[in-house]
This record gives C-alpha cells, structure tokens and sequence, in this order.
C-alpha cells in the first residue's frame, strides 16, 4: 500500500509530556499537511510543509507544537507539555500539488491523541 | 473569511432511500470543492471535487454533487443508500492559493449519516 501512513495510531500520555507523531507521505508528494480533528468537528488546518520548506503555521499551533519534515520526506509533529485539550485526532495529508488544480489531499488514517 | 457550513448535523435515512447532505460555503473567488467520507477508524476518503466546468460531478461510490454558484452550495446527493454509506461526511473548500501555494483545507463540520436496514 502506498497510501499516507501515521504512527502511533493511538497515543495515550499524561499531562505534561512531550509526544511525537510520524507521517509518512506518498512517495513523490512534494506538499504536506497538518491537521486536528476534535469531536464533533471537522478537520482544521495545522501547518503545511512544501518539500522540507515550512511555509505556514495557523494560529492553532501554539508554541508547544513543532513540526518538521527535514529531509522532504516524512514529517514529525512534536507536542510539548501536553494538556488536556490537545486530546484530539491528528491528521496528515500529501499532495501531489503541481498546479492549482493538481491538489487534492490524501489523507492518512490519523494518529489519535489522548491527553489524561 | 472563507468558511464552509454543513446545516445537518445528523441525517437518519431507510436504505434504498435517496440521500441529500447540504454544503454551504463562503468564499470570494472561484472555489474549489471536496467532499470527503470518513468511516470510524478511517482517514478521510475523496468522493468527489469540483475545480471548474460542468456543475454537476460525479464521484465513486455512486454519489454525485452540484455546485450552484447562486446558492453557494455544493450538495452531495445518492439516488439509492446502501448500509455501508453510514459515515460521517465532510464538505471542504480550498483556500490559499496560486500566489501563496498552500492550498489548504476548511472543512465542514460534518454530517454524520445513519442508515436503516
């Protein structure tokens, strides 16, 4: 399968420790993305990476959270000092992302959160 | 600010029964549309987009939508629901752009939609 892969699929931790996730993008996909699901709602936007360039940040990536994707291939998302609120899904997306029309985003199958 | 709005929070449909999930968006130039399934303990699957051209799309699984640019809608319709369409379902629109090139997602709050047998 050449999907999008996240790991940890589920991540349990107590308040107050550092977790970190792994996306692995499609091969070739130059563009990735961040994203947070809580319950109820739809995704919303993170961060987003153009090869290893990182090249936005929403408000909603406070500063206990790091991204990075050093090499243009897989990326780390890095939550600091966690609390109860980062309890959520943490999505990953890549796409291909040549041209305006040439974006549609392939989703991974999360990685979920729990903050106890 | 460019926002998408999906009215139903939940839908109940009988399978077999024709489905309809309203999407509705904000967003000053052309938009580009998406909408996506999720199935618990599944990442979001593309069931169809809209860029441009024919308004009306169609998708896998059987599903279609229309983009309606006077009603700023984008609604998602099925003739004949199977059990196995019970997810929950995320219109998206795209934001950013040409000149930055982010590109980026503002999703919908979903519609979850339930199925009876």
């Amino acid at each position: 399968d050449t999907g999008v892969s996240q790991n940890p699929r589920h991540k349990i931790t107590k308040r107050g420790q550092n977790v970190t996730f792994r996306c692995d993008p499609i091969s070739e996909h130059n563009r990735l993305y961040w994203y947070r699901q809580t319950l109820g709602q739809g995704p919303e936007f993170l961060t987003y990476f153009q090869n290893e360039a990182q090249l936005e940040k929403s408000r909603l990536l406070s500063d206990r959270f790091s991204a990075e994707r050093p090499k243009g291939s897989f990326s780390t998302l890095e939550i600091q000092r966690t609390e109860q609120g980062d309890s959520a899904m943490y999505l990953c997306a890549s796409s291909p992302g040549t041209s305006a029309t040439d974006n549609e985003q392939f989703f991974g199958p999360g990685t979920r959160l729990t903050v106890l | 600010a460019q926002s998408v709005t999906q009215p139903d929070i939940h839908i109940t449909v009988s399978e077999g029964a024709s489905l309809e999930l309203r999407c509705n968006y904000s967003y000053g130039a052309t938009p580009y549309l998406f909408w996506y399934v999720q199935s618990p303990g599944q990442g979001l699957q593309l069931l169809l987009k809209y860029f441009s051209g024919d308004t009306l799309v169609q998708g896998i699984k059987g599903f279609e939508a229309e983009f309606k640019r006077s009603q700023s809608s984008f609604n998602l319709r099925k003739p004949s629901v199977h059990w196995s369409d019970a997810a929950e379902y995320f219109c998206a629109v795209v934001t950013g752009g040409m000149t930055s090139g982010t590109y980026k997602y503002i999703f919908g709050t979903g519609t979850r939609l339930k199925v009876l047998a």
